[in-house]
């Protein structure tokens, strides 16, 4: 069965740079949700989107935004990255907002290392 | 603010055995409660999601239970073999909100 599809799967960056990351959720998932781990950490929720428009918002920084594209995808912007930033991003899909009633499914994470 | 414990932070068992993981919440008011799994430096894997009105769900070796009115879930593993080492997270979706707020994990490891 296809998953959430996430790329890159690491990234380099060095501070103040910029870094894009993208998500792909499952077929006929209408809802993205971003997260981020740092090490050793519980993931934190980020922002989500529900055909295409925000849903919730999280801790996410102003240095970062995100939008879901008609084709369901989503992307990740950050800029002015800090080393603070470094961890691993997740993408989550779902059918339905909030996950209220089918479980979200998570890929495989973008490792996201600021030197 | 919705905080969420998972006890033991660590767990350390011979194959075979019979095993518990708990998870509590402070605000009882939720929608759902899903188990994930996670291999180190990998994704987080659904394993079982419970509604707020549903008191268990079953998936093969797993279950988990719901005790909404007192916030608190359990995840039993059975007959654990070396290949459920892995964090399992627990984590809940509040009435008033959209996001899933994690537990810290419990870190099994199985030995053979």
């Amino acid at each position: 069965a296809a998953g959430v599809i996430q790329s890159p799967r690491h990234l380099i960056k060095e501070k103040r740079e910029t870094a894009t990351l993208k998500c792909y959720p499952i077929p006929r998932h209408d809802t993205v949700y971003w997260y981020q781990q740092g090490p050793g950490q519980d993931p934190q929720f980020l922002i989500s989107f529900y055909e295409k428009m925000q849903s919730d918002k999280g801790s996410i920084p102003d240095r970062f935004s995100a939008q879901q594209f008609s084709d369901y995808h989503s992307e990740l912007n950050m800029s002015s990255l800090e080393l603070g930033d470094s961890a691993l991003y997740f993408c989550a899909s779902s059918w339905g907002e909030g996950g209220y009633n089918s479980p979200l499914h998570f890929g495989n994470g973008t490792r996201l290392t600021v030197t | 603010k919705q905080e969420v414990t998972q006890i033991p932070a660590a767990l350390s068992v011979p194959e075979g055995e019979n095993l518990v993981l708990n998870c509590s919440f402070t605000d009882s008011a939720i929608y759902n409660l899903q188990w994930f799994r996670q291999d180190p430096g990998k994704g987080l894997t659904s394993l079982l999601l419970i509604q707020s009105s549903q008191r268990e769900q079953t998936s093969g070796r797993l279950n988990a239970s719901l005790d909404k009115s007192s916030g608190r879930s359990t995840l039993y593993i059975a007959a654990s073999q070396p290949g459920d080492s892995a964090t399992y997270l627990c984590a809940v979706i509040n009435q008033a909100g959209t996001a899933l707020i994690f537990g810290k994990g419990t870190t099994l490891s199985v030995s053979s």
